[in-house]
């Protein structure tokens, strides 16, 4: 059974703490998205990657890195956490082409 | 740019009913994906049906058929046979379908509840 996991369902952390969110696919999946969702947005890209290193920004980059050292593990980074950073944060992984994208769980991550 | 617009925030349907969600898209790109995805309450996203933009028929999976008209930059979601259990988030999304421009975008969801 295809699986993507993220490393937490609720994640609770203060305001400026340096925040990391990981995922693991093991599908053998080229491409690993990071979406944040938050009610009357639907989801929104922030960052996605092609391959082992490569990173390209997705819609709202900003405040966020990623890292992507392994094919089957993709991290999100918030170097310094804030408030309007408070949502839901789920993980994808697909191949090229027309397969639709596999979801993780989601983070639910609370920023104080 | 790529753009996904769902018009209905919230719908409320008589279980049994027919019931149709509502989905246009915008790109100059011909070549592209639509995808409808399903968010119940527990948060997972449970992919529903494809289409394709040279698919000549449109595409079915079981009660659910999406409605493609192309000239119309439409893809609505036909759900036949509404039960409880399809009450939930649904949302249109689409990808370009050629290397290095394949990411997802979003609309911003239709929460559909069945009503017994």
């Amino acid at each position: 059974d295809v699986k993507v996991t993220q490393s937490s369902r609720y994640l609770v952390k203060r305001t400026g703490e340096k925040v990391f969110l990981e995922c693991v696919q093991d599908m053998d999946h080229e491409n690993m998205f990071w979406y944040r969702q938050d009610p009357g947005l639907g989801l929104r890209l922030i960052y996605f990657s092609y391959d082992v290193k490569m990173k390209e920004k997705g819609d709202i980059p900003e405040g966020y890195s990623v890292s992507r050292e392994k094919k089957e593990r993709f991290s999100l980074i918030l170097e310094s956490a804030s408030t309007n950073q408070t949502s839901m944060y789920l993980c994808a992984s697909d191949t090229q082409g027309r397969d639709e994208q596999y979801f993780g769980p989601g983070t639910r991550l609370t920023v104080t | 740019a790529q753009k996904i617009t769902q018009t209905q925030p919230g719908m409320f349907v008589q279980e049994k009913e027919a019931v149709t969600l509502d989905c246009t898209y915008d790109t100059s790109d011909p070549s592209y994906g639509l995808f409808w995805y399903k968010q119940p309450s527990s948060g997972e996203m449970i992919f529903l049906i494809y289409q394709g933009s040279y698919d000549q028929q449109n595409a079915t999976e079981g009660r659910y058929s999406l409605n493609f008209q192309k000239a119309r930059k439409s893809a609505n979601l036909v759900i036949s046979a509404s039960q409880l259990g399809d009450s939930a988030m649904y949302f249109c999304a689409m990808r370009h379908l050629n290397f290095g421009n394949e990411k997802l975008t979003f609309g911003t969801g239709t929460r559909l509840t069945i009503i017994p």
